[in-house]
């Protein structure tokens, strides 16, 4: 069956790097998404990788390893502002939900200043 | 810039009564998307739709029925409501399905069944 698995929390210190891990087991894979989640908010979408290898986005960074069903999100000069829930989120292939997006469920990353 | 509305924020039903999520964008998007989001869980997809007068069941989709009469609007109808759709429901939007263009979210409805 399809599957994600995220640690359910990290905690790291202000001004750190962390690192968030994702591995998937899925019967297709069209892409690897990152979201961030507030307290009480909604989901925002942070990067994507349809391909292997880093995609930076300012502090946020994005890795995908294909052949090691695998990624991680990494989070540089870590900001209060950065305490929030983190969800990765893969597009598996017909047998895993129609194409649709499969999500874990979710890291709760904590940051002591 | 609107982005995707969400109405009623918060909603509490009686067991057994009906009611309809109101979800509506602005930006042309022709997939949506309705989640659920419970407690220490990722989102559970319910209904989605990849275009006006396109729909499809998601993960969870019973106790709940959908329509997609225009691009902009998707509401979500609870049928009967139970107390295990106590969750809180998010409304989804993009320019596709894949996922590259990344999802936009409304501000989510919290719903309590009693």
């Amino acid at each position: 069956g399809q599957s994600l698995e995220q640690p359910s929390e990290v905690t790291a210190v202000e001004g750190a790097i962390v690192q968030i891990n994702c591995t998937y087991q899925t019967s297709g894979f069209y892409g690897l998404s990152w979201y961030q989640q507030h307290d009480g908010g909604a989901p925002t979408f942070l990067s994507y990788n349809g391909l292997d290898g880093l995609e930076e986005t300012g502090r946020f960074s994005s890795f995908l390893s294909r052949s090691d069903s695998y990624g991680y999100l990494l989070l540089q000069e870590l900001q209060m502002k950065d305490s929030a829930s983190y969800f990765c989120a893969v597009r598996g292939g017909p047998m895993d939900s129609n194409y649709q997006l499969i999500w874990g469920a979710g890291t709760k990353l904590i940051i002591k200043p | 810039n609107a982005g995707v509305t969400q109405t009623p924020k918060f909603q509490v039903l009686k067991t057994g009564q009906s009611m309809t999520l109101q979800c509506a964008q602005d930006m042309n998007h022709e997939y949506m998307s309705w989640y659920r989001q419970d407690p220490g869980m990722g989102l559970r997809l319910i209904h989605y739709s990849v275009g006006a007068g396109i729909t499809d069941q998601g993960e969870v989709p019973n106790g709940y029925n959908v329509s997609r009469s225009t691009t902009e609007d998707f509401p979500l109808r609870l049928l009967s409501a139970a107390p295990s759709q106590t969750s809180v429901y998010f409304c989804a939007s993009s320019y596709s399905s894949t996922g590259g263009y990344g999802y936009t979210f409304g501000s989510g409805t919290r719903l309590t069944v009693v």
